[in-house]
């Protein structure tokens, strides 16, 4: 089945203690990015990556790291997590990176104390 | 960069009747608008998408329909059903390689 995959679905941490949600597709697309869900916010992009090893800022990257060693994988990195980082995220991928329809994970509820 | 804004933020209506969902984005190099549906606790999903070069499209109850001059692009659902209850979400991309989102509709179907 063609999928993204996300986890963890829930995640509670505290201040500080580095975390990676790891974000797996198995549709051999090229394009990849992260978003999170806040209310009255929409969908804010924080990453995407557009192959193995391009990787470029979104709106909202500030406090988060990703990296694309593989073209299936694209792990979003939050080195010191801050309470302001609680949120909804979303991995998402796509066959090429405009004028595609993007295919989402299942979501990721990070919760940090 | 580019900007999405979408409206009403909350919409009711009686089963049966229609719905209308507007966006409008700022950037002209943006070519692509798709619209996602997302349910209570599930993922955004796609239901329908317009590229630049066409003015309308329709699939069953959902059409879509794209002023490039005026920068605006809305989803129009026609005889609404209790399943369409969800939040929706318009977006552009173009040339940026990002995609923007719209702030979301929530969509309340009546019986």
């Amino acid at each position: 089945e063609a999928q993204v995959t996300q986890n963890p679905r829930y995640l509670i941490t505290v201040t500080g203690k580095k975390l990676t949600v790891t974000c797996s597709q198995n549709m051999n697309h090229e394009y990849m990015s992260w978003y999170r869900q806040d209310p009255g916010l929409g969908l804010r992009q924080i990453y995407y990556s557009m192959n193995v090893e391009v990787t470029d800022k979104g709106d909202v990257p500030e406090g988060y790291k990703v990296s694309r060693k593989e073209k299936r994988n694209f792990p979003l990195i939050l080195e010191s997590p801050s309470p302001n980082q609680t949120s909804l995220y979303f991995c998402a991928s796509s066959f090429k990176s405009w004028n595609s329809p993007l295919h989402f994970g299942n979501g990721t509820r990070l919760t940090v104390t | 960069g580019e900007n999405v804004e979408q409206h009403p933020s909350t919409l009711s209506v009686q089963e049966g009747d229609s719905a209308v969902i507007k966006c409008t984005y700022s950037d002209s190099a943006s070519n692509y608008f798709p619209w996602y549906k997302q349910e209570l606790g599930k993922r955004p999903q796609l239901i329908i998408d317009i590229r630049s070069n066409v003015g309308e499209k329709k699939d069953q109850r959902i059409a879509v329909t794209l002023n490039k001059t005026a920068k605006h692009f809305s989803l129009h659902i026609t005889e609404t059903q209790p399943e369409d209850s969800a939040v929706y979400f318009c977006a552009a991309s173009g040339t940026g390689n990002q995609f923007y989102f719209g702030t979301g509709t929530s969509l309340t179907v009546i019986p």
